[in-house]
């Protein structure tokens, strides 16, 4: 089946800093790949939409200044968290869809576990 | 609105078999998914069903039922490794995943 990787996979950083997360398609060209935060005991949350590029369409709520993505080739799409402050500590997972096929099929990577201390 | 419902958790005994149901109303449809995830770790793909009917695949089935808004996944032989929580996902009409809030299944001995 379809790979998408992320790095890294986990990252500890001081409040005030950015941090940026990337997720790469392996095995098949990504038309459009999602950024979404997951908080304990919670369902995903999505964040964005993005179309290799274009600009990323934000969910009601998710400030895009503060969350930078970056989809600029169709394996590889970039999440940076900006001025991250405690609150933003999550579990953020991006997904990939090639857009081939019937089933629009999302493929998730692993995830990037966030803490800002 | 848009909205998936499923049952918040679930119990069930080693061998034995489960039923998790998902219900949903949403903006367009282009598919139900199921997937698993265990705990810290992201979600990984079990089914897909977009025509009424049941999909089998090994342990695991999955049903649709478009006109009622309903679909089930079905665990049978239940092993202790599928101790995790199971996502239902509708595709509306924009081809977006709408979530369920996920139910977690633990399995006893």
């Amino acid at each position: 089946g379809a790979v998408v990787s992320q790095h890294p996979s986990r990252v500890i950083c001081k409040s005030g800093t950015s941090v940026k997360i990337e997720c790469r398609s392996l095995d098949f060209q990504a038309t459009t790949m999602f950024w979404y935060r997951q908080f304990p005991k919670q369902s995903l949350m999505l964040m964005a939409t993005s179309n290799e590029g274009s600009k990323a369409t934000y969910e009601q709520g998710v400030e895009k200044d503060k969350f930078l993505i970056n989809h600029a080739s169709l394996t590889l799409s970039t999440l940076t968290v900006t001025s991250a402050h405690p609150e933003d500590s999550s579990f953020y997972i991006c997904s990939a869809r090639d857009g081939r096929g019937d089933n629009n099929e999302q493929f998730f990577g692993p995830g990037t576990r966030l803490t800002v201390l | 609105g848009q909205n998936i419902d499923q049952p918040t958790e679930m119990t069930a005994t080693e061998g034995a078999i489960v039923q998790i149901n998902c219900t949903y109303q949403t903006s367009g449809f282009n598919g139900l998914f199921w997937y698993q995830q265990h705990a810290g770790e992201a979600p990984t793909f079990l089914s897909y069903n977009v025509l009424d009917g049941l999909e089998e695949k090994g342990r695991f089935s999955s049903f649709l039922s478009r006109s009622k808004g309903y679909s089930y996944l079905l665990l049978k032989e239940l092993q202790m490794k599928d101790s995790a929580s199971y996502l239902c996902a509708v595709s509306d009409s924009n081809y977006q995943l709408i979530w369920g809030a996920g139910t977690k299944l633990i399995i006893k001995p």
